[in-house]
């Protein structure tokens, strides 16, 4: 059974860092790619990044570019994602998602629970 | 401003048919497969319908979606009421260079 299960989340300040981490399991993580997808309170679904299976290409949607890097340990199974410089239009649930190829049909089909990232002073 | 538009919200009746409409542009629905997503109140996304019209396992044959040019649909048949969630359209944006969701539809059942 695929499991992916987030951690990391917190309560922040402006300008703070934060690393989420998304523990897989039930499936062969190094040949998959991985997403995160955010969701603000109230608001709809927003990918923020994705790595290919062997972490070699990494792309992030604008408005992170340059504040989140997303990483992964394919030896333990684990997806990362580092958040820097936050901002208040950060506070989101933060989803792990598994990410099938090619990019022409991408899709996630199996996602976590969930990470709660607040950003407030 | 979602890349994709879907109208906010949707209603029908328990054993109605109803549709929710994606739409998009050449560099995304229309050159790329169209997905949608369940969101039931306080849950994760689910995978609900994959490369325009396929379902994962698990998933009733009441569910379909479809895709014609730069938009897409999902359509609901006998509708249930524990089919009142979140939908959202997601697709490969080319200009991007990562998916997109839409704004999502809020399905009400009656």
């Amino acid at each position: 059974e695929v499991q992916l299960v987030e951690s990391g989340g917190a309560l922040v300040q402006p300008g703070g860092s934060l690393r989420l981490s998304c523990a897989a399991s039930g499936f062969t993580f190094r040949s998959y790619w991985m997403s995160w997808v955010r969701q603000a309170p109230g608001k709809g679904l927003e990918w923020v990044a994705n790595i290919k299976h062997d972490g070699a290409e990494m792309s992030y949607v604008d408005s992170v570019k340059g504040r989140f890097t997303i990483s992964r340990d394919n030896a333990h199974n684990v997806l990362y994602l580092q958040m820097r410089s936050l901002r208040a239009e950060d506070t989101a649930v933060y989803y792990c998602a598994r990410g099938l190829i090619p990019k022409w049909q991408f899709y996630f089909d199996f996602w976590g629970q969930g990470a709660l990232v607040a950003v407030s002073s | 401003q979602s890349v994709l538009i879907q109208p906010p919200s949707a209603s029908g009746t328990p054993g109605q048919r109803i549709t929710i409409s994606c739409s998009g542009s050449t560099s995304n629905v229309g050159s790329n497969a169209v997905h949608w997503y369940q969101q039931l109140p306080g849950t994760a996304p689910k995978l609900l319908i994959y490369r325009n019209n396929q379902r994962p396992s698990g998933v009733p044959d009441r569910f379909s979606g479809s895709k014609s040019d730069t938009s897409a649909s999902l359509a609901i048949s006998r509708l249930q009421s524990e089919d009142e969630a979140d939908y959202y359209c997601a697709v490969w944006d080319d200009r991007l260079n990562g998916p997109v969701f839409g704004g999502g539809t809020k399905l009400t059942v009656l």
